[in-house]
Protein backbone atom coordinates (compact mmCIF):
# COMPACT_ATOMS: atom_id res chain seq x y z
CA UNK A 1 0.00 0.00 0.00
CA UNK A 2 1.11 3.58 -0.51
CA UNK A 3 1.42 5.97 1.60
CA UNK A 4 2.18 10.04 1.99
CA UNK A 5 3.54 12.11 4.74
CA UNK A 6 3.81 15.66 4.95
CA UNK A 7 5.97 16.66 7.91
CA UNK A 8 5.43 19.80 8.66
CA UNK A 9 1.50 20.39 10.19
CA UNK A 10 1.67 24.08 10.39
CA UNK A 11 3.52 26.81 8.54
CA UNK A 12 4.16 30.35 8.45
CA UNK A 13 6.07 33.14 6.35
CA UNK A 14 5.76 37.15 5.81
CA UNK A 15 4.33 38.02 2.16
CA UNK A 16 6.05 37.83 -0.61
CA UNK A 17 8.76 35.20 0.83
CA UNK A 18 9.74 31.89 -0.51
CA UNK A 19 8.35 28.89 1.16
CA UNK A 20 8.82 25.21 0.76
CA UNK A 21 6.49 22.08 1.97
CA UNK A 22 7.41 18.69 2.39
CA UNK A 23 6.42 15.32 1.20
CA UNK A 24 7.47 12.41 1.03
CA UNK A 25 5.58 9.01 0.05
CA UNK A 26 6.04 5.06 0.11
CA UNK A 27 5.60 2.75 -3.01
CA UNK A 28 6.83 0.05 -4.68
CA UNK A 29 5.18 1.51 -8.37
CA UNK A 30 7.75 2.73 -10.77
CA UNK A 31 5.13 4.80 -12.51
CA UNK A 32 2.70 6.62 -11.11
CA UNK A 33 1.59 10.73 -10.84
CA UNK A 34 1.73 13.26 -7.67
CA UNK A 35 -0.17 16.13 -7.19
CA UNK A 36 -0.41 19.01 -4.69
CA UNK A 37 -3.59 20.16 -3.73
CA UNK A 38 -4.75 23.81 -2.16
CA UNK A 39 -7.81 24.24 -0.04
CA UNK A 40 -8.75 27.62 0.98
CA UNK A 41 -10.43 28.50 4.27
CA UNK A 42 -14.11 27.41 3.67
CA UNK A 43 -13.39 27.15 -0.15
CA UNK A 44 -13.39 23.98 -2.57
CA UNK A 45 -9.86 21.95 -2.87
CA UNK A 46 -8.38 22.88 -6.26
CA UNK A 47 -5.17 21.57 -7.71
CA UNK A 48 -1.96 23.57 -8.02
CA UNK A 49 0.55 21.46 -9.75
CA UNK A 50 0.95 17.72 -10.96
CA UNK A 51 3.87 15.48 -11.65
CA UNK A 52 4.39 12.30 -14.13
CA UNK A 53 6.76 9.74 -12.37
CA UNK A 54 8.55 9.12 -15.64
CA UNK A 55 9.13 12.73 -16.17
CA UNK A 56 12.52 13.65 -15.11
CA UNK A 57 11.96 17.81 -15.49
CA UNK A 58 10.02 19.56 -12.31
CA UNK A 59 6.62 20.51 -13.40
CA UNK A 60 6.08 24.58 -12.29
CA UNK A 61 2.88 26.07 -12.64
CA UNK A 62 3.66 30.22 -12.59
CA UNK A 63 4.76 31.00 -8.48
CA UNK A 64 4.46 27.10 -7.74
CA UNK A 65 7.18 24.83 -8.71
CA UNK A 66 7.99 21.16 -7.37
CA UNK A 67 11.17 19.23 -6.52
CA UNK A 68 10.93 15.77 -7.22
CA UNK A 69 13.02 13.42 -6.01
CA UNK A 70 12.07 10.03 -7.35
CA UNK A 71 14.80 7.80 -5.80
CA UNK A 72 14.42 9.70 -2.66
CA UNK A 73 10.84 9.43 -2.95
CA UNK A 74 10.66 13.07 -2.50
CA UNK A 75 8.15 15.60 -3.51
CA UNK A 76 7.78 18.99 -2.25
CA UNK A 77 6.12 22.49 -3.28
CA UNK A 78 8.17 25.87 -3.38
CA UNK A 79 5.87 29.19 -3.71
CA UNK A 80 7.72 32.00 -4.77
CA UNK A 81 6.72 35.66 -3.87
CA UNK A 82 4.28 34.10 -1.55
CA UNK A 83 0.60 35.96 -1.48
CA UNK A 84 -2.10 36.60 1.15
CA UNK A 85 -4.39 34.38 -1.03
CA UNK A 86 -1.47 31.38 -0.93
CA UNK A 87 -3.13 31.27 2.85
CA UNK A 88 -4.77 27.35 2.80
CA UNK A 89 -3.99 23.98 3.64
CA UNK A 90 -2.07 21.99 1.28
CA UNK A 91 -2.48 18.38 0.42
CA UNK A 92 0.50 16.10 -1.23
CA UNK A 93 -1.44 13.11 -3.23
CA UNK A 94 -0.19 10.22 -4.49
CA UNK A 95 -1.83 7.41 -7.73
CA UNK A 96 -0.75 4.66 -9.14
CA UNK A 97 -1.20 4.90 -13.33
CA UNK A 98 -1.78 1.81 -14.04
CA UNK A 99 -3.53 -1.45 -12.12
CA UNK A 100 -5.63 -2.25 -8.91
CA UNK A 101 -6.04 0.89 -7.45
CA UNK A 102 -5.45 3.52 -10.52
CA UNK A 103 -7.75 6.38 -10.41
CA UNK A 104 -7.43 6.47 -6.64
CA UNK A 105 -5.60 9.42 -4.50
CA UNK A 106 -3.68 8.53 -1.44
CA UNK A 107 -3.74 11.71 0.71
CA UNK A 108 -1.37 13.08 3.22
CA UNK A 109 -1.95 14.58 6.31
CA UNK A 110 -1.77 18.43 4.74
CA UNK A 111 0.38 21.49 5.88
CA UNK A 112 -2.10 24.55 7.17
CA UNK A 113 0.23 27.47 5.41
CA UNK A 114 -0.24 31.02 6.81
CA UNK A 115 0.49 34.19 5.04
CA UNK A 116 1.22 36.84 6.70
CA UNK A 117 1.00 40.81 6.00
CA UNK B 1 -15.53 25.06 -16.06
CA UNK B 2 -16.06 21.30 -13.82
CA UNK B 3 -18.32 21.92 -10.88
CA UNK B 4 -19.15 19.75 -8.61
CA UNK B 5 -21.94 20.47 -5.91
CA UNK B 6 -22.93 18.66 -2.25
CA UNK B 7 -26.44 19.03 -1.07
CA UNK B 8 -25.74 20.61 1.77
CA UNK B 9 -22.57 22.80 3.64
CA UNK B 10 -23.41 22.02 7.05
CA UNK B 11 -25.64 19.22 8.59
CA UNK B 12 -26.76 18.33 12.10
CA UNK B 13 -27.85 14.95 12.74
CA UNK B 14 -28.71 12.71 15.88
CA UNK B 15 -26.91 9.62 16.66
CA UNK B 16 -28.87 6.47 14.85
CA UNK B 17 -30.25 9.01 12.14
CA UNK B 18 -29.79 7.45 8.54
CA UNK B 19 -27.81 10.14 6.84
CA UNK B 20 -27.75 10.94 2.90
CA UNK B 21 -25.02 13.04 1.40
CA UNK B 22 -25.63 14.04 -2.36
CA UNK B 23 -23.14 14.55 -5.03
CA UNK B 24 -23.63 15.81 -8.40
CA UNK B 25 -21.07 16.94 -11.21
CA UNK B 26 -22.00 18.54 -14.46
CA UNK B 27 -19.00 17.07 -16.62
CA UNK B 28 -19.97 14.00 -17.81
CA UNK B 29 -17.10 12.03 -15.58
CA UNK B 30 -17.22 8.38 -15.27
CA UNK B 31 -15.91 8.35 -11.55
CA UNK B 32 -16.83 9.77 -8.72
CA UNK B 33 -15.33 9.50 -4.88
CA UNK B 34 -16.50 9.73 -1.41
CA UNK B 35 -13.42 11.17 0.77
CA UNK B 36 -13.56 12.08 4.53
CA UNK B 37 -11.46 14.48 5.92
CA UNK B 38 -10.22 14.79 9.31
CA UNK B 39 -7.94 17.10 11.05
CA UNK B 40 -4.01 15.60 11.32
CA UNK B 41 -5.26 12.45 9.12
CA UNK B 42 -5.99 14.46 5.89
CA UNK B 43 -8.66 12.55 3.23
CA UNK B 44 -9.09 9.64 3.40
CA UNK B 45 -11.49 7.32 0.80
CA UNK B 46 -14.59 5.99 1.83
CA UNK B 47 -15.85 4.75 -1.55
CA UNK B 48 -15.61 5.59 -5.08
CA UNK B 49 -17.75 4.63 -8.49
CA UNK B 50 -16.80 4.11 -12.09
CA UNK B 51 -19.61 3.41 -13.50
CA UNK B 52 -23.10 3.71 -12.93
CA UNK B 53 -24.39 1.41 -10.39
CA UNK B 54 -20.51 0.45 -10.07
CA UNK B 55 -18.97 1.08 -6.82
CA UNK B 56 -15.51 -0.07 -5.24
CA UNK B 57 -14.67 0.10 -1.15
CA UNK B 58 -12.32 2.58 -0.27
CA UNK B 59 -9.80 2.74 2.71
CA UNK B 60 -12.37 3.21 5.30
CA UNK B 61 -15.97 2.11 4.06
CA UNK B 62 -17.36 0.40 7.64
CA UNK B 63 -20.62 2.32 8.25
CA UNK B 64 -21.34 3.51 4.43
CA UNK B 65 -22.85 2.58 1.59
CA UNK B 66 -23.01 4.52 -1.54
CA UNK B 67 -25.36 4.91 -4.53
CA UNK B 68 -25.05 5.72 -7.88
CA UNK B 69 -28.18 5.66 -9.89
CA UNK B 70 -27.30 8.20 -12.79
CA UNK B 71 -24.02 8.77 -14.67
CA UNK B 72 -23.96 12.59 -12.70
CA UNK B 73 -25.23 11.66 -9.16
CA UNK B 74 -23.56 9.64 -6.22
CA UNK B 75 -24.75 9.34 -3.02
CA UNK B 76 -23.09 8.64 0.81
CA UNK B 77 -25.33 6.81 3.19
CA UNK B 78 -25.07 6.64 6.34
CA UNK B 79 -26.68 3.80 7.62
CA UNK B 80 -27.14 4.87 11.14
CA UNK B 81 -24.93 7.59 11.96
CA UNK B 82 -22.40 7.67 14.48
CA UNK B 83 -20.70 10.18 16.81
CA UNK B 84 -17.42 9.32 15.18
CA UNK B 85 -19.16 9.40 11.60
CA UNK B 86 -18.76 13.83 12.40
CA UNK B 87 -16.66 15.06 10.05
CA UNK B 88 -15.80 16.63 6.75
CA UNK B 89 -17.24 14.84 3.85
CA UNK B 90 -15.59 15.50 0.37
CA UNK B 91 -16.92 14.31 -2.63
CA UNK B 92 -14.72 14.47 -6.31
CA UNK B 93 -15.22 13.42 -9.76
CA UNK B 94 -12.56 12.67 -12.58
CA UNK B 95 -12.76 11.93 -16.20
CA UNK B 96 -11.56 8.43 -16.35
CA UNK B 97 -9.38 9.32 -19.82
CA UNK B 98 -7.72 12.15 -19.43
CA UNK B 99 -3.59 11.84 -18.21
CA UNK B 100 -2.89 12.51 -15.86
CA UNK B 101 -6.10 12.47 -14.29
CA UNK B 102 -7.69 15.30 -11.99
CA UNK B 103 -9.76 14.69 -9.56
CA UNK B 104 -11.97 17.62 -9.17
CA UNK B 105 -13.87 18.28 -5.28
CA UNK B 106 -17.19 20.04 -4.21
CA UNK B 107 -17.50 22.33 -1.35
CA UNK B 108 -17.78 19.62 1.01
CA UNK B 109 -20.39 18.74 3.81
CA UNK B 110 -19.32 19.18 7.72
CA UNK B 111 -21.66 17.04 9.44
CA UNK B 112 -22.14 16.88 13.17
CA UNK B 113 -23.38 13.53 14.79
CA UNK B 114 -25.18 14.17 18.42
Amino acid sequence: AQTVTQSQPEMSVQEAETVTLSCTYDTSENNYYLFWYKQPPSRQMILVIRQEAYKQQNATENRFSVNFQKAAKSFSLKISDSQLGDTAMYFCAFMKQWGQGAQKLVFGQGTRLTINP
Amino acid sequence: DVKVTQSSRYLVKRTGEKVFLECVQDMDHENMFWYRQDPGLGLRLIYFSYDVKMKEKGDIPEGYSVSREKKERFSLILESASTNQTSMYLCASSNRETRPPEQFFGPGTRLTVL
